[in-house]
């Protein structure tokens, strides 16, 4: 148990559906982010958050959409998804004060199919 | 462009011997990095990390080398367990940057053969 909880575990959706994942940390952090792993490819950022605040967007396209609240949930909006967003999205967290060897703390994941 | 590569995608090692996950790099401006570990149905956790102005970090059966001439890290694991059975990813940070932007490696999957 890491501290960071994502539900749901699975998720398969049609390209015109919308769903969203979440993301809760009980770590008393300060930032929190979003991954995407693919097969074969490396974890990739897509979004930062630190103190509710976006820092970081990662080129991502608009179909996902991030929402945080505040700073214990994290929410991934997803719209007109395609089916090459298939993949597994990982929430993580972290002190986020900016300081070296910062450690991120990470969720379950939510493996996302598109059909 | 790869900017952290794990060439070898999987490695195989007989309990009690040791285990070398190797790591390269290529941006100069990554001054600390971390190892995690992910079994499957799991996110990563954090195993150890390291500082460029150290070579050497030690944690129980765990090691971190880091090379800076040659740009490359490696993990050594002795002695190596079933329960290591999982895949190891490699990441790196540049703490001018922010720290908020850590860039991971593919990854290995080190089985231990009991």
């Amino acid at each position: 148990e890491t501290g960071v909880t994502q539900t749901p575990r699975h998720l398969v959706m049609g390209m015109t559906n919308k769903k969203s994942l979440k993301c809760e940390q009980h770590l008393g952090h300060n930032a929190m982010y979003w991954y995407k792993q693919s097969a074969k490819k490396p974890l990739e950022l897509m979004f930062v958050y630190s103190l509710e605040e976006r820092v970081e967007n990662n080129s991502v396209p608009s179909r996902f959409s991030p929402e945080c609240p505040n700073s214990s949930h994290l929410f991934l909006h997803l719209h007109t998804l395609q089916p090459e967003d298939s993949a597994l999205y990982l929430c993580a967290s972290s002190l986020g004060q900016g300081v070296s060897n910062e450690k991120l703390f990470f969720g379950s994941g939510t493996q996302l199919s598109v059909l | 462009d790869q900017q952290v590569k794990q060439n070898s995608p999987s490695l195989s090692v007989q309990e009690g011997r040791i285990s070398i996950l190797n790591c390269d790099y290529t941006n100069s401006m990554f001054d600390y990095f971390l190892w995690y570990k992910k079994y499957p149905a799991e996110g990563p956790t954090f195993l150890i990390s390291i500082s460029s102005i150290k070579d050497k970090n030690e944690d129980g059966r765990f090691t971190v080398f880091l090379n800076k001439s040659a740009k490359h890290l490696s993990l050594h694991i002795v002695p190596s367990q079933p329960g290591d059975s999982a895949v190891y990813f490699c990441a790196a940070g540049a703490s001018g940057a922010g720290s908020y932007q850590l860039t991971f490696g593919k990854g290995t999957k080190l089985s231990v053969i009991p």
